[in-house]
């Protein structure tokens, strides 16, 4: 079935730094690809979207890029900041309209 | 526009209690969802709704639902157990649209005793 992995945390790092979150997925046609994100003591949120191969989702300076060939949605940002903090869940919808979340990866960003 | 909307935040339970979590949201979105968020497990579909009048579930233990309408979701606890303590969260989203995300209400935080 279809199904998503996302690199486990917490994932901690200081202000500027890189950041990378794996993800990939099994899925069988064409999903859309999601990145959402929840702040403490909030709901998720959509941080970003692609919906088809080689499409890149951006928003906020985080960006990922659908790779069909690798079944990848790397979430990277150059420059964190402290805002930043939060878990962020990869998720898919598949052709027949389900949602798949990973588990989630925390980051903390110190200043 | 509210969104998505869930009542209460917070609730404490004792095992053997039922209870009824609310969710509604005024999008007019035929897609509606119910997922439990524990720490280290992600989230967990329970339950969901293509359309009013429609629901179908994921995990068919101790909870029911109903879709009497497009707004409304309820999420019912038939009868309380500790392992139901979770973060339960609702979304809906527009149905039959694969690259539509879903709007997540803020969640209720249940306490089973």
């Amino acid at each position: 079935g279809d199904s998503v992995t996302q690199m486990e945390g917490p994932v901690t790092l200081s202000e500027e730094a890189f950041l990378t979150i794996n993800c990939t997925y099994t899925a069988t046609g064409y999903p859309s690809l999601f990145w959402y994100v929840q702040y403490p003591g909030e709901g998720l949120q959509l941080l970003l979207k692609a919906t088809k191969a080689d499409d890149k989702g951006s928003n906020k300076g985080f960006e990922a890029t659908y790779r069909k060939e690798t079944t990848s949605f790397h979430l990277e940002k150059g420059s964190v900041q402290v805002s930043d903090s939060a878990v962020y869940f990869c998720a898919l919808r598949s052709t027949g309209n389900q949602f798949y979340f990973g588990t989630g990866t925390s980051l903390t960003v110190i200043p | 526009n509210a969104g998505v909307t869930q009542t209460p935040k917070f609730h404490i339970l004792k095992t053997g209690q039922s209870m009824t979590l609310q969710c509604a949201q005024d999008m007019n979105h035929g897609y509606m969802s119910w997922y439990r968020q524990d720490p280290g497990m992600g989230l967990r579909l329970i339950y969901y709704s293509a359309a009013a009048g429609t629901t179908d579930k994921e995990v068919p233990n101790g909870y029911n639902v109903s879709r009497l309408n497009t707004e409304d979701f309820p999420l019912r606890l038939v009868s309380a157990a500790p392992s139901q303590t979770s973060v339960y969260l609702c979304a809906s989203s527009y149905e039959l649209a694969v690259e539509e995300t879903q709007y997540f209400g803020p969640g209720t935080r249940l306490l089973v005793l």
